[in-house]
């Protein structure tokens, strides 16, 4: 089954850091481009962060430029977001998503669950 | 960037019914625009890809179409599970990736 499995959210203070982790299987991790869309408390999608299949191309939001990055271990299939200085408007469910290549449709084929993010003092 | 508004923000429709959301992006996207249903409390699903293909496992009640600057998704007849909330989402001119505000689709 292919799946995605996100983990590390929690409370954090603002200023303060988190990683989180998605574990993929089912699927071949290192043939696709990784990204972290978010979805702040009743509010709509949010494109976060993306990191091309090799780990050679990342791209992210302006609102996070130079505070998050994004990582992967093809090894391990695992996709990494590593969260610094963090703000209050950065409280969301975080959710990794599979982006497959243009012959394959190159829309956001798989999520996973999501893990909530929280920054509060 | 590229804005995409949806509207109606609220469609409001019987079971059986068709409904009919739209999306339209601020410059052209080709058809490279793609659709999501979102139930409460679980992640996006993917359900059209390239404007007007299904997903697998989508259902055929499920259809896209457009392209360019204006798109439809159709919802030829509702069924309990598919009231929920539906994004599009343009990935023809990144970064970034842009999302519609989303249309929610409520039992009248």
């Amino acid at each position: 089954e292919v799946q995605l499995v996100e983990s590390g959210g929690g409370l954090v203070q603002p200023g303060g850091s988190l990683r989180l982790s998605c574990a993929a299987s089912g699927f071949t991790f290192s043939s696709y481009y990784m990204i972290w869309v978010r979805q702040a408390p009743g509010k709509g999608l949010e494109w976060v962060a993306n990191i091309k299949e090799d780990g050679s191309e990342k791209y992210y939001v302006d609102s996070v430029k130079g505070r998050f990055t994004i990582s992967r271990d093809n090894a391990k299939n695992s996709l990494y977001l590593q969260m610094n200085s963090l703000r209050a408007e950065d409280t969301a469910v975080y959710y990794c998503a599979r982006d497959p290549p243009p012959e394959l449709g190159d829309a956001f084929d798989i999520w996973g669950q999501g893990t909530m993010v929280t920054v509060s003092s | 960037e590229i804005v995409m508004t949806q509207s109606p923000a609220t469609l409001s429709v019987s079971p059986g019914e068709r409904a009919t959301l739209s999306c339209r992006a601020s410059q052209s996207v080709s058809s490279n625009l793609a659709w999501y249903q979102q139930k409460p409390g679980q992640a996006p699903r993917l359900l059209i890809y390239g404007a007007s293909t299904r997903a697998t496992g989508i259902p055929a009640r499920f259809s896209g179409s457009g392209s360019g600057t204006e798109f439809t998704l159709t919802i030829s007849s509702l069924q309990s599970e598919d009231f929920a909330v539906y994004y599009c989402h343009q990935y023809n001119n990144w970064p970034p990736w842009t999302f519609g505000q989303g249309t929610k689709v409520e039992i009248k």
